[in-house]
């Protein structure tokens, strides 16, 4: 696609439920990011996947989060057991290798846990 | 532990004058450095970057300075426009590191 695509883009879930975000990059990036930003933090490092390669999942906050990416491609981010700190904008985005800042955004998918 | 801060959370700014975003770091082993702007519901799209071994690189009306020894970099935006009105995002990473370390951002509002 042109960029890259984050859905839903907005999600209300109760504490304790599990939730699923989906981001699909651009087509022909190999390097996919998840970051998240908290109310009045800067952007934090989830995971990175590049190729084939294994994921580098240092900055998942708890073994309740996880991820995946299918055929080097669409990514999913899913969270367990939701807690009210999991609340954020989760901001996936891609490039075309590693080390090539000038990531694409998706417009992010707003999690809100009541 | 934040290792990239911006200290002023908003600046306001007349149409036509300079616009000044600071950032500061804490970790002297930072290599890259970028700058991203983020409108209202969009993702943050790269706006600059510089690397350490420069102290200055600009595009058209943006440029950004670096000062190791200080461990800062800044923003100029000259001149300011109404379409510049957004959140500005500093970055950084260290060599061979894919990751970046975000600022909590500054919410620019450009006056007409």
């Amino acid at each position: 696609g042109a960029g890259v695509s984050q859905s839903p883009s907005n999600k209300v879930t109760e504490k304790g439920k599990d939730v699923e975000l989906r981001c699909d990059p651009i087509s022909g990036h190999t390097a996919l990011y998840w970051y998240r930003q908290s109310l009045g933090q800067g952007l934090e490092f989830l995971i990175y996947f590049q190729g084939n390669s294994a994921p580098d999942k240092s900055g998942l906050p708890s073994d309740r989060f996880s991820a995946e990416r299918t055929g080097g491609s669409v990514s999913t981010l899913t969270i367990q057991r939701t807690q009210q700190e999991d609340s954020a904008v989760y901001l996936c985005a891609s490039s075309l290798s590693a080390f090539t800042y000038g990531y694409t955004f998706g417009s992010g998918t707003r999690l809100t846990v009541v | 532990d934040q290792q990239v801060k911006q200290n002023s959370p908003s600046l306001s700014v007349q149409e036509g004058r300079i616009s000044i975003l600071n950032c500061d770091y804490t970790n002297s082993m930072f290599d890259y450095f970028l700058w991203y702007k983020k409108y209202p519901a969009e993702g943050p799209t790269f706006l600059i970057s510089i690397s350490s071994i420069k102290d200055k690189n600009e595009d058209g009306r943006f440029t950004v300075f670096l000062n190791k020894s200080a461990k800062h970099l800044s923003l100029h935006i000259v001149p300011s426009q109404p379409g510049d009105s957004a959140v500005y995002f500093c970055a950084a990473s260290e060599r061979n590191d894919y990751k970046l370390s975000f600022g909590a951002g500054t919410t620019v509002t450009v006056r007409a």
